[in-house]
């Protein structure tokens, strides 16, 4: 258990549907991070949020969005979903994007799997 | 662009032998390297990780080695059990002004050790 909770387990729902990925980072963690693993597909960052603010921005779709809380669990919200949006999500947490540079490892959760019919 | 490179997407072994599974990449900015652990239906689990002031990192069973000339990295796992089948995956960072942690990820190679 990497103590990054991740809600809902599976999901499945319609083309053009929007839904909301939940994520509660492990505690003490500041920084949150999202990826997509698409079918065949390494894991793909999306975002990064550190302590309420967005830090950096990967391939992540105009019709995805995050946002981090003032008790660090962030959100990503998916709209207009696609077919090509059906993907495991995984969120991550780690203590501080500044001081060690990067250095710090990524402790994942077990993902949310996104099936869009 | 496929800045991170697992080339081999499986690789089997026996029990007892050693797991070699490699990495390669393209940008020399690349100075933090990890290796992660997914068995399916589970979120991926950090194994081990190396700096690039190092050339080798080791704990307990896995070792890491990295050839920064080469820009290429090792995992080798010794002895290799059965719990050691899965997908392996290898990651990196860049220092930078930005101060971002964000991991690059390889595809991705699926170990399995057989009895």
């Amino acid at each position: 258990d990497s103590g990054v909770t991740q809600t809902p387990k599976h999901l499945i729902t319609a083309t053009g549907q929007r839904v909301t990925l939940r994520c509660s980072p492990r505690s003490g963690d500041l920084s949150v991070y999202w990826y997509q693993q698409s079918l065949d597909q390494g894991l793909q960052f999306l975002i990064q949020y550190y302590n309420g603010e967005e830090r950096a921005k990967g391939n992540i779709l105009e019709r995805f969005s995050a946002q981090q809380f003032p008790d660090l669990h962030s959100e990503l919200n998916l709209s207009s979903l696609e077919l090509g949006d059906s993907a495991l999500y995984f969120c991550a947490s780690s203590v501080d994007v500044g001081l060690a540079g990067g250095r710090e490892t990524q402790y994942f959760g077990p993902g949310t799997r996104l099936l869009v019919l | 662009d496929q800045q991170v490179k697992q080339n081999s997407p499986s690789l089997s072994v026996q029990e007892g032998r050693i797991s070699i599974l490699n990495c390669d990449y393209t940008n020399s900015m690349f100075d933090y390297f990890l290796w992660y652990k997914k068995y399916p239906a589970e979120g991926p689990t950090f194994l081990i990780s190396i700096s690039s002031i190092k050339d080798k990192n080791e704990d307990g069973r896995f070792t890491v080695f990295l050839n920064k000339s080469a820009k290429h990295l090792s995992l080798h796992i010794v002895p290799s059990q059965p719990g050691d089948s899965a997908v392996y995956f290898c990651a990196a960072s860049a220092a930078g002004s930005s101060n971002t942690g964000k991991l690059i990820f390889g595809q991705g190679t699926t170990l399995q050790v057989k009895p």
